[in-house]
């Protein structure tokens, strides 16, 4: 089945505390990115990535990091993460590195940082 | 600079009435405009898009929209609500290489 995985889907933590969220597709997709989905604000772009070893910031970049070494992982790393970055995290690829493609998005992951 | 305002953080609608969620953008180039749809506790999913060509857009589920260049509308529509439409809906439009959402419309349908 075509699809883009997240894991964990919810993760509770502490200030500070490094983590990282993984996402994967099996599509073959080129075109990546992370978004935070906050009540009354939509969803706003974090990083998105053309290919491998190609990335670049989206709007809400500061305080993540992330890689893109291989096609289909792309993973989101919080070195210190701090209450305000509590949130629904999605996942989405999209088939060429065209942005007017058809976004596939994953299940989420819900974090929430004490 | 490209944007998307959605009117209407909430609407309500009795089941088999007709389903509006309005949608305008600010932008200076033609746009591509979407409207993507989210179930509850899911991910997004696209319900139709506009790239260039009809301004009568159909997508999914018996929706569709309208490109509306004298208005900057891309307003969402369905003759006839049902109960399974109730979602967060959100419109879309690319700016760069990035896809800039709505703040999102939570479609309640009542029975």
């Amino acid at each position: 089945e075509a699809q883009v995985t997240q894991n964990p889907r919810y993760l509770i933590t502490v200030t500070g505390k490094k983590l990282t969220v993984t996402c994967s597709q099996n599509m073959n997709h080129e075109y990546m990115s992370w978004y935070r989905q906050d009540p009354g604000l939509g969803l706003r772009q974090i990083y998105y990535s053309m290919n491998v070893e190609v990335t670049d910031k989206g709007d809400v970049p500061e305080g993540y990091k992330v890689s893109r070494k291989e096609k289909r992982n792309f993973p989101l790393i919080l070195e210190s993460p701090s209450p305000n970055q509590t949130s629904l995290y999605f996942c989405a690829s999209s088939l060429r590195d065209h942005i007017g493609d058809e976004q596939f998005f994953g299940p989420g992951t819900r974090l929430t940082v004490l | 600079a490209q944007s998307v305002t959605q009117l209407g953080s909430h609407v309500s609608v009795s089941e088999g009435a007709l389903v509006l969620l309005r949608c305008n953008y600010s932008s200076s180039v033609p746009p591509y405009l979407f409207w993507y749809v989210q179930y509850p506790n899911q991910g997004l999913q696209l319900l139709l898009k506009y790239t260039t060509g009809a301004t009568l857009v159909k997508g999914i589920n018996g929706f569709e929209a309208e490109f509306k260049k004298s208005e900057t509308s891309f307003h969402l529509t369905k003759p006839s609500a049902h109960m399974s439409d109730a979602a967060e809906y959100f419109c879309a439009v690319i700016k760069g290489n990035k896809l800039v959402f709505g703040a999102g419309t939570i479609l309640r349908v009542k029975s």
